[in-house]
């Protein structure tokens, strides 16, 4: 089983800043198959980011992904009200299929 | 805009059953594979079970295995998960999810149906 470990746990930051969340796979995903999904209050997940780095349509171009291999980010240049939430990493290429633990974006 | 609604949660007690339904509208149920996923209150997203587009194929997470169904019926668009011998531990949301291929993420989801297992 690949594990995803997401750091740090908790970010702390101020509208306009910029976040940086990290996600480190135990062994290589398959063909860079690795989704981030944003996660508010009551609601269901939602993919943002797949194949490491591809935007779903319609997401703001402040929300990146990067990364091959092992190690993968999530970058939200210029953090706005609406993106604090909990935030996890997705491998989806090979079984089990995995999550990280998420990050939780705060207002700081 | 694709739609996934969950039901049949609720609470009950260790040992007994539930099936879950989820419900698909939106956009063509048939070549998706199908996915359910679980977060226990105030953690992280656990995935539990996957049924293939034309059903089959299954597979589980091993905290599951032989205690959970997935199944599906194309003409109802719909998912299920029959749950079994209910414990403790398998209290959370459950959502299901929509993978169209081997390269795709999960995609819509469901908001989740909330299943407690407590005496």
């Amino acid at each position: 089983e690949i594990v995803l470990t997401q750091s740090p746990g908790t970010l702390s930051l101020s509208p306009g800043e910029r976040a940086t969340l990290s996600c480190r796979a135990s062994q290589s995903v398959s063909s860079n198959y690795l989704a981030w999904y944003q996660q508010k209050p009551g609601q269901a997940p939602r993919l943002l980011i797949y194949g490491a780095s591809s935007r779903v349509t319609g997401l703001p171009d402040r929300f990146s992904g990067s990364g091959s291999g092992t190690d993968f980010t999530l970058t939200i240049s210029g953090l706005q009200p609406e993106d604090f939430a909990v935030y996890y990493c997705q491998q989806y290429g090979t079984s089990p299929l995995t999550f990280g633990g998420g990050t939780k974006v705060e207002i700081k | 805009q694709g739609q996934m609604v969950e039901s049949g949660g609720g609470v009950i007690q260790p040992g007994e059953s539930l099936r879950l339904s989820c419900a698909v509208s939106g956009f063509t149920f048939t070549p998706f594979g199908f996915h359910w996923v679980r977060q226990a209150p105030g953690k992280g997203l656990e995935w539990v079970a996957f049924i293939r587009d034309d059903g089959s194929d299954e597979q589980y997470a091993d905290s599951v295995k032989g205690r959970f169904t997935i199944s599906r019926d194309n003409s109802k668009k719909s998912v299920f998960l029959q749950m079994n011998s209910l414990r403790p531990e398998d209290t959370a949301v459950y959502h299901c999810a929509a993978k169209y291929n081997s390269a795709s993420p999960f995609d819509p989801w469901g908001q989740g149906t909330l299943v407690t297992v407590s005496s």
